[in-house]
């Protein structure tokens, strides 16, 4: 199993472009979920997922949209990107659907904002 | 929503001696409150868990205890080794499955 598979590793966008983080794991996980981390902030949840066809805001969602076609997928989408969004995204997913599971996180995605 | 608060945000101790980190959470019915570790440039990782019918649970070196009167948590690490050094966060996960991360622990063991 390859786990859960971020894409890209890394990105530079401008201001005001749009671009999409993919997410994808092969362990047929119904719990999956972003995160971003920022210096002394912790991982702040962005969006979430108990299954496909099944999405929820986390406590940072604006800015961000998400979707969940599929089990093994949850593309993340910057709209509009602003320098506020540069941080390092992670993907994460769990077995257990509620959440109440080991959360097996991707290597990560660092995304700069000009 | 669920609030997580984690301290200290550093700690320092001696190869050997024991580490303790502590958090409070805001939500009652928040049910699972698991740990997980980040060494520089990795990925987290899950370090122990413990869910809320349970007071304590032991995992080799490492302990989490859970009071939820007062809604609190704390991971012990005891005989401390280099190999301990990294981030550490702590989590509780609310009953509309929401995952909330403390802000973290940066735990430097000096040899």
């Amino acid at each position: 199993n390859a786990g859960v598979t971020q894409t890209p590793k890394f990105q530079v966008l401008k201001t005001g472009q749009s671009m999409t983080l993919q997410c994808a794991q092969d362990m047929n996980h119904e719990y999956m979920s972003w995160y971003r981390q920022d210096p002394g902030m912790g991982l702040r949840l962005i969006h979430y997922s108990v299954g496909a066809g099944i999405t929820d805001q986390g406590e940072v969602p604006n800015g961000y949209n998400v979707s969940r076609s599929t089990t093994e997928d949850f593309p993340l989408r910057l709209l509009s990107a602003a320098p506020s969004q540069t941080s390092v995204y992670f993907c994460a997913s769990s077995y257990e659907g509620r959440g109440t599971g080991e959360l097996f996180f991707g290597e990560g995605s660092r995304l700069t904002v000009l | 929503g669920e609030n997580v608060e984690q301290h200290p945000s550093t700690l320092s101790v001696q190869e050997g001696d024991s580490a303790v980190i502590k958090c409070t959470y805001s939500d009652s019915a928040s049910n699972y409150f698991p740990w997980y570790k980040q060494e520089l440039g990795k990925r987290p990782q899950l370090i122990i868990d413990i869910r809320s019918n349970v007071g304590e649970k032991k995992d080799q070196r490492i302990a989490v205890t859970l009071n939820k009167t007062a809604k609190h948590f704390s991971l012990h690490i005891t005989e401390t080794q280099p190999e301990d050094s990294a981030v550490y966060f702590c989590a509780a996960l609310s009953n509309d499955y929401k995952l909330s991360f403390g802000a973290g622990t940066t735990v430097t063991v000096r040899a």
